[in-house]
């Protein structure tokens, strides 16, 4: 079964720092995704990146990057430059890619951040 | 292109009652599945839709249910509503691609008080 382990406390960061949001997984399967969203106050889930399992490199968006160390099973966030409106809450999932289950996300428990101006 | 839609935003009912949410995908997007949050069993899959056909189904009472149209506009129901059905019920889309890489998105969800 899959899952998901978001342990951190909630986190603060100093306005255009940078800060690393941490996620471990476990699956039996070799093929899977981890994707990661943003759920600011309003409620919507706003999807930020995606590693696959088979990607070479850590994935970038912007200001966002994977750390993604698969021997360890970790897959951490890092925001680079943090701005206020990066306040919110974050979820780590992922996906494996077993037929007929490959459309169901698996979610941490998320972790809130808190940008200080 | 207009993001996932989700009415109503916000709902009250009572115990007993029953409800019915909608959800309109992103243009394009085949698959739609629906996720329950709450603060103490955080995010969970409820089921998804795919060509009109529920493919994927979460651990729910048959209270929950849902479908989905030709157009790929998938509602949910629930009926005989109990106190811990108050969540924030949250609609994804995706392409439906084969493999781990299809992503979803979300709509704003829809806010659920039973009272």
């Amino acid at each position: 079964a899959q899952k998901i382990t978001q342990t951190q406390p909630g986190m603060f960061v100093q306005e255009k720092e940078a800060v690393t949001l941490d996620c471990t997984y476990d699956t039996s399967d070799p093929s899977y995704g981890l994707f990661w969203y943003k759920q600011p106050s309003s409620g919507e889930m706003i999807f930020l990146i995606y590693q696959g399992s088979y990607d070479q490199q850590n994935a970038t968006e912007g200001r966002y990057s994977l750390n993604f160390q698969k021997a360890r099973k970790s897959a951490n966030l890092v925001i680079s430059a943090s701005q206020l409106g990066d306040s919110a809450m974050y979820f780590c999932a992922m996906r494996d890619a077993i037929t007929g289950a490959n459309s169901k996300l698996t979610f941490g428990k998320g972790i809130t951040l808190s940008v200080r101006p | 292109k207009a993001g996932v839609t989700q009415t109503p935003r916000y709902l009250i009912k009572t115990r007993g009652q029953q409800v019915t949410l909608s959800c309109s995908p992103i243009s394009g997007h085949r698959s739609v599945s629906w996720y329950q949050q709450t603060p103490g069993q955080g995010l969970q899959f409820l089921f998804e839709y795919f060509s009109e056909t529920q493919r994927n189904k979460g651990n729910f009472p048959g209270r929950f249910s849902g479908r989905q149209f030709s157009n790929s506009r998938s509602e949910m129901n629930v009926s005989t509503l109990e106190l811990g059905d108050s969540a924030l019920y949250l609609c994804a889309s995706s392409l439906a691609v084969k493999g781990a890489s299809d992503t979803q998105y979300f709509g704003p969800g829809t806010r659920l008080t039973v009272l």
